[in-house]
């Protein structure tokens, strides 16, 4: 069984701060995702990452895949009340078919 | 635009009973998933499609079993609930290697 662990699982921190989340696993993946997801919705995509050591920055997100395929980050940079939610990470394996492996999930709350 | 639409929302079981969580996707995608969500532990597969009148096993497929009759539609069925099947159910489709389009969820309680 493929793992994709996620850290921290929680995080409450203050409007403004910067913050990271990692997503490590000891398998290699075609590419790399990242969801959010709100109280009683389903995730919803933010980006994909393909290549190693990749770098893609969507406004005050900036996620990273590792040089190896099998680790990425996710660092909020001033972080806003709306940031809030549950953030997933999900390995993309190919091996005959496309099976998304999704990661233990953070959830953060930004306090305003 | 519909997307990937779950029914039902919620559902109450006892333990013994069965039921089928229905999917359908408005897309055209190929690929099909069924995940439960349970908290601390992410998202996990439990069966998938890749295309009409086919299926197969993800990582927690006991329990459950799986049919895709039409390619729009993908039924996930409980024959004899338990308790620790308690859960939320999403579906989710795709194209294959590009992003995941997923439901709103089913909740389901198993007394």
């Amino acid at each position: 069984t493929q793992l994709l662990e996620q850290s921290p699982q929680f995080l409450s921190i203050q409007e403004g701060e910067n913050l990271t989340v990692y997503c490590n696993s000891s398998s290699v993946f075609s590419s790399l995702q990242w969801y959010r997801q709100e109280p009683g919705e389903g995730p919803v995509l933010l980006v994909t990452v393909v290549t190693g050591g990749e770098v893609k920055k969507l406004k005050r997100l900036t996620f990273q895949f590792g040089d190896a395929r099998k680790d990425s980050s996710l660092h909020i940079t001033a972080a806003q009340p709306g940031d809030t939610g549950l953030y997933l990470c999900a390995g993309l394996t190919t091996s005959g078919t496309y099976k998304y492996i999704f990661g233990t999930g953070t959830r953060l709350k930004v306090l305003a | 635009n519909a997307g990937v639409t779950q029914t039902p929302k919620f559902r109450v079981l006892k333990t013994g009973q069965s039921m089928t969580l229905l999917c359908a996707q408005d897309m055209n995608h190929e690929y099909m998933y069924w995940y439960r969500q349970d908290p601390g532990m992410g998202l996990r597969l439990i069966h998938y499609s890749v295309g009409e009148g086919t299926t197969a096993k993800g990582e927690v497929p006991d329990g459950y079993n799986v049919s895709r009759l039409k390619k729009q539609n993908f039924l996930l069925g409980l024959e004899s609930a338990a308790p620790s099947q308690t859960s939320v159910y999403f579906c989710a489709s795709s194209l294959g290697n590009e992003k995941l389009f997923f439901g709103s969820g089913t909740q389901l309680s198993v007394l």
